[in-house]
């Protein structure tokens, strides 16, 4: 079975884009977490979808914004970017209703110029 | 709020050997998931092993074991038979319950390096 996958795998930006970054959950998962991990640092948390809904919101700009589709796929949407945004953005997925295992996929490496 | 401290940014251990990584976490709660994860150089996060707060048993994963303390608020990660495939930042993850909430919170990580 397919794990969660993100694309893309690297982007390059510079400040004041727009960027968006894909997820795909593992079959018959429903809930998807977004993470952005800060070279060196653990992983902070952005956002958690639930059955389309957002269910929980971590302590970021709303520069960040997400959403999730009727397939369970999500988008991450970050706009008017700054250096301090390039990190690994890493996707989990779990499958909610009670469950608290996430899976990650590989992460997308964003690099703000 | 709670927060996940690892006091050891890096650790090293001879392949074979038995390593303990250790972990401390803050929290007014009585039911939560604690979790390692394990990031090698390829950055996927992977999990490596998951305790239920209201478990007194200590998870066990093959060769992967925890020691979990729930009146200290403790939680090492033991690795026997140590392999150089073990080489990679260790990640103490704390999860709570309350509100159906159930986003990670993480500490900072342990680097562990594998001595052939």
């Amino acid at each position: 079975d397919a794990g969660v996958t993100q694309s893309p795998t690297h982007l390059i930006k510079t400040r004041g884009q727009h960027v968006t970054l894909r997820c795909s959950p593992i079959s018959g998962h429903k809930s998807v977490s977004w993470y952005q991990q800060v070279l060196g640092q653990g992983p902070q948390f952005i956002f958690q979808y639930y059955e389309k809904e957002e269910r929980g919101r971590g302590n970021f700009p709303d520069r960040f914004s997400a959403r999730q589709f009727p397939n369970y796929s999500s988008e991450l949407n970050v706009n008017a970017l700054l250096l301090g945004d390039s990190a690994l953005y890493l996707c989990a997925s779990s499958l909610g209703g009670g469950a608290k295992t996430q899976y990650f996929g590989p992460g997308t490496r964003l690099l703000v110029l | 709020a709670q927060t996940v401290t690892q006091s050891q940014p890096e650790m090293s251990v001879q392949e074979a050997e038995t390593v303990t990584l250790s972990c401390t976490y803050d929290t007014s709660e009585s039911d939560y998931y604690l979790f390692w994860y394990k990031q090698p150089p390829s950055r996927q996060m992977i999990l490596v092993i998951r305790q239920e707060a209201y478990k007194q048993q200590n998870a066990t994963e093959n060769r992967f074991s925890v020691n979990f303390q729930k009146a200290a608020k403790s939680f090492s990660l033991k690795i026997s038979d140590s392999q150089l495939g073990d080489a990679a930042m260790y990640f103490c993850a704390y999860s709570p319950i309350k509100d159906s909430n159930y986003q990670l919170i993480w500490g900072a990580g342990t680097k562990l390096i594998i001595k052939p």
